[in-house]
């Protein structure tokens, strides 16, 4: 079956190191997302991909970067992390833009010390 | 972008109905209607969708009025395990998905 899935799901790591989180999408869709979730927030969009070689920044994209070299992957990188990040990120994708639902990763809980 | 205001809990005893209102004034005309569950430490999974009037799955039932400016999710005889948080989100067709945002969501408590 098709599936997306999240790598690793937990990391611990220390201020001002790079990390990087995985996510790779088996459903061949062009749609990628990233997000991240905390209390009193919901989720909010970090970046997003509609196909090969396409980023584009979200809500939140601040200290935040991706890159989309094949359909499959889309991995998130934090280049200096802060405590501020420390937060449930989750990978979702899409087949369509027009209001297609989301598929969602098991997420990766990150915390930053 | 369309903002969606929700109760942020609610209770329910196993079997009956639960609906949940969510309130989305500034809907645009292309805007779908888009309902999630989430169980803890996992992703938001797919519930239902729906334009206008009503949709049925499985699942749930979504009842959307005309002006389009509310919507409820109406799951029948709850039990147990569908305690989660549910999140309304309105968007996704004007513009991509840039423009769909996640509200804080309705944590739903079923007690036996």
């Amino acid at each position: 079956d098709a599936e997306i899935t999240q790598s690793p799901r937990h990391k611990i790591t220390e201020t001002g190191r790079q990390v990087t989180l995985a996510c790779h999408q088996t459903w061949n869709h062009n749609n990628m997302f990233w997000y991240r979730q905390d209390l009193g927030h919901g989720l909010r969009l970090i970046h997003y991909s509609y196909g090969v070689q396409d980023t584009n920044k979200g809500e939140v994209s601040d200290g935040y970067s991706v890159s989309r070299s094949n359909t499959e992957d889309l991995p998130l990188t934090l280049e200096s992390a802060a405590s501020s990040q420390t937060s449930v990120y989750f990978c979702a994708s899409s087949e369509s833009l027009a209001g297609e639902k989301l598929f969602f990763g098991s997420g990766t809980q990150l915390s930053v010390l | 972008l369309a903002k969606t205001t929700q109760p942020i809990s609610m209770d329910s005893y196993e079997g009956q109905e639960v609906n949940i209102t969510c309130s989305h004034n500034n809907i645009a005309t292309n805007d779908y209607i888009t309902w999630y569950q989430q169980f803890p430490s996992q992703g938001p999974r797919f519930i239902i969708q729906g334009y206008k009037t009503k949709v049925t799955n499985e699942v749930a039932s979504l009842f959307i009025p005309a002006d389009r400016k509310s919507s409820t999710l109406s799951l029948p005889r709850v039990s147990l395990s569908d305690t989660a948080v549910y999140y309304c989100l309105v968007g996704g067709n004007s513009g991509g998905y840039q423009k769909v945002t996640f509200g804080t969501g309705t944590k739903l408590q079923v007690i036996p």
